[in-house]
């Protein structure tokens, strides 16, 4: 089937807009997270959901940061009055179980965000 | 926390060659697992291969293997006959193998871009 979809692949904005990051799971998966990637690192877990359920959000970097996921399936990051250090690709994943042996994280292509 | 160090920013390989790509990780939790991703030019992430801590056999998967050495919590990874298209950043990533909050998440290395040579 489809893998994880995001969208849109690039977006570029203005020192202080919002912005809004879409995430599509793979169908039927329970869990979704969310990381980010600086440029030259590796990814850095931003927040998880089960279903509509936001579990963990201890990695969001602060409070203009903001992910739902209303319906258990499609998630949105949005991130409010951008600043250049947002600048970064944001990964999305899913996987089919919370947890355990079966839990295997399949990745989006991920949003590079420049803010300017 | 855990924590996840690769310390080879850059490997190169000859086409058909073997390379060995090196992670070692911290932590004081008896389950858990290992992972190892790639990520090409076109940024998505692809699991290569996968180890559970509990499972004394080293995993593999076709020309990808790895030495799992849990006292030393070391996890390499081994590329057999290297191809033009193992070229990418490879990432070793760490998972609780619990179901508490803040056990689902993927703790990842810095990375190391791997060349190959034709």
């Amino acid at each position: 089937g489809a893998g994880v979809s995001q969208s849109p692949r690039y977006k570029v904005a203005k020192r202080g807009q919002d912005v809004a990051l879409r995430c599509d799971p793979i169908s039927g998966h329970v869990s979704l997270f969310w990381y980010q990637q600086a440029l030259g690192q590796g990814p850095e877990f931003l927040t998880y959901f089960q279903n509509e359920a936001q579990l963990d959000k201890s990695g969001l970097p602060s409070d203009r940061f903001f992910a739902e996921r209303p319906e258990g399936s499609v998630s949105t990051l949005k991130i409010q009055r951008t600043q250049q250090e947002d600048s970064a690709v944001y990964l999305c994943a899913s996987s089919l179980v919370r947890g355990g042996r079966e839990d295997t994280q399949y990745f989006g292509p991920g949003t590079r965000l420049t803010v300017l | 926390a855990q924590t996840v160090t690769q310390s080879q920013p850059e490997m190169s390989v000859q086409e058909a060659e073997t390379v060995t790509l090196s992670c070692t990780y911290d932590t004081s939790e008896s389950d858990y697992y290992l992972f190892w991703y790639k990520q090409p030019p076109s940024r998505q992430m692809i699991l290569v291969i996968r180890q559970e801590a509990y499972k004394q056999q080293n995993a593999t998967e076709n020309r990808f293997s790895v030495n799992f050495q849990k006292a030393a919590k070391s996890f390499s990874l081994k590329i057999s006959d290297s191809q033009l298209g193992d070229a990418a950043m490879y990432f070793c990533a760490y998972r609780s193998g619990g179901y508490q909050t803040g056990a689902n998440n993927l703790f990842f290395g810095t990375g190391t871009r791997l060349t190959v040579i034709p």
